[in-house]
């Protein structure tokens, strides 16, 4: 991959249940972002953590940065079927003004 | 969803014909990408501009071109369309304000080179 890895590929959960995603990278970076795509739709921006930041919030979602590591996870609380999709990291690297993506984790939450 | 949008959502066409691929947006955004993406793989960014009349290559390999004439338009061209270019196109866009800010995608466009 250009970016890096994210682990796991896919992620079969039960509903309220807690999911994490991981992502690393391989570059010094601006800021690392998590997005959702839905199947065979477009990306929907969820949250980005800047570079010198390493714990974030957003409603059920939270996300740390440990740039030493050049690593990230996700973690979704209370899992709904609704959140059912892959999910992106991907990271602005210093000097760049362009995203690169991760491969993605397929997130499936089981009724 | 979002205020940007690309169309056709779907195209079938046959090889050797030219395509364009279309995308609008009304946030008034300098940035803008397109990024190709097969199914349950990465994106691959593949063109992108900083404003009009800026375009530059991005990291993979095209053989599309790319205008950006207008803030608002960033339509994408393939001159002559080969089944390997069977992919999703997703086009994107952010404000130019420094690093830091979170891209708006389109829906996509699925194109299908038979």
């Amino acid at each position: 991959s250009q970016q890096g890895e994210e682990d796991p590929q896919a992620l079969s959960i039960q509903e309220g249940e807690n999911a994490t995603m991981n992502c690393s990278y391989k570059t010094s970076i601006n800021n690392l972002q998590w997005y959702r795509q839905n199947s065979g739709r477009g990306l929907v921006h969820l949250i980005l953590i800047r570079s010198n930041e390493r714990e974030k919030h957003s409603g059920r979602l939270r996300v740390t940065l440990d740039t030493s590591k050049k690593s990230s996870s996700l973690l979704i609380t209370a899992s709904r079927a609704a959140d059912t999709a892959s999910y992106f990291c991907a990271t602005e690297a210093r000097g760049a003004q362009k995203l690169v993506f991760g491969q993605g984790t397929r997130l499936t939450i089981n009724p | 969803e979002a205020d940007i949008y690309q169309t056709p959502r779907y195209l079938v066409i046959g090889t050797g014909k030219k395509i364009t691929l279309e995308c609008s947006q009304t946030m008034g955004h300098d940035k803008m990408y397109w990024y190709q993406q097969d199914p349950g793989m990465e994106l691959h960014l593949i063109h992108y501009s900083y404003g009009v009349n800026s375009t530059e290559k991005g990291d993979l390999s095209s053989e599309s071109t790319v205008s950006r004439i207008r803030t608002e338009h960033f339509p994408l061209t393939l001159e002559s369309a080969r089944p390997s270019h069977t992919s999703q196109y997703l086009c994107a866009s952010s404000e130019y304000q420094g690093p830091g800010y979170g891209y708006t995608f389109g829906s996509g466009t699925r194109l299908t080179v038979v």
